[in-house]
């Protein structure tokens, strides 16, 4: 069975920080993984696909990495602002059933 | 274009009582999920079906729970009868196998069961 694992729970920086995100899994034959922003008492708004075979993957100011050998995947965040506070999730593939970390809360101070 | 579809946002209910939620999937998609939200146990897959057919329930946790997919743009969850641990937030998820299967979440459904 998957295990997914998000390190650390909880991150509180000033605005301007870059931010890194940790996400490690269990079992490396994964189809891709994904990355989730969840805003309080919201849905989940899909941030990041990285197939299998990339090693990283690029939208603004978020860059995600993935090293299925070593089963790990970072999230980084650039020059991160007040609006980047939410809870990020990472989620790993295997046979089209997604497994879910518990998730890293953001802080942004202003 | 639209996203993925839930009914209710919120339902309160007393235990007992039957409670149905409902998706309807992004347009084109041929997988659909459903998940299961809590503080104690994170998210959780339930069940999911490819072209309206289930594939894996394995992650349903009792036979009170059931689901269908009776079309291609709409799918049920049910709980009967409903239990106070039944309490979470209940998420469906579309996507499209072309497209690396990447899964597009509901706003979900808030239950209560008192």
């Amino acid at each position: 069975k998957q295990e997914v694992t998000q390190i650390p729970a909880a991150l509180s920086v000033p605005e301007g920080e870059n931010l890194v995100l940790n996400c490690s899994f269990t079992d490396s034959a994964i189809y891709n993984l994904q990355w989730f922003r969840q805003d309080p008492g919201k849905g989940l708004t899909s941030l990041l696909l990285i197939q299998s075979s990339q090693r990283e993957q690029t939208s603004g100011r978020l860059n995600a990495s993935l090293d299925k050998s070593s089963g790990r995947s970072t999230l980084y965040i650039a020059a991160s602002q007040p609006g980047d506070s939410a809870t990020y999730l990472c989620a790993a593939s295997n046979d089209y059933k997604l497994s879910f970390g518990a998730g890293t809360t953001v802080t942004v101070r202003a | 274009d639209a996203g993925v579809i839930q009914s209710p946002r919120h339902e309160v209910t007393e235990m007992g009582q039957e409670v149905t939620l409902r998706c309807k999937p992004i347009s084109g998609h041929d997988y659909l999920f459903w998940y299961r939200q809590t503080m104690m146990r994170g998210l959780e897959l339930l069940i999911y079906f490819n072209n309206n057919v289930p594939i894996d329930d394995s992650g349903m946790p009792e036979d009170r729970f059931s689901a269908k997919m009776p079309n291609a743009s709409f799918s049920t969850l049910k709980i009967q009868p409903s239990e106070p641990r039944d309490s979470a937030v209940y998420f469906c998820a579309s996507s499209l196998a072309g497209n690396y299967n990447e899964q597009f979440f509901g706003p979900g459904t808030r239950l209560t069961v008192l």
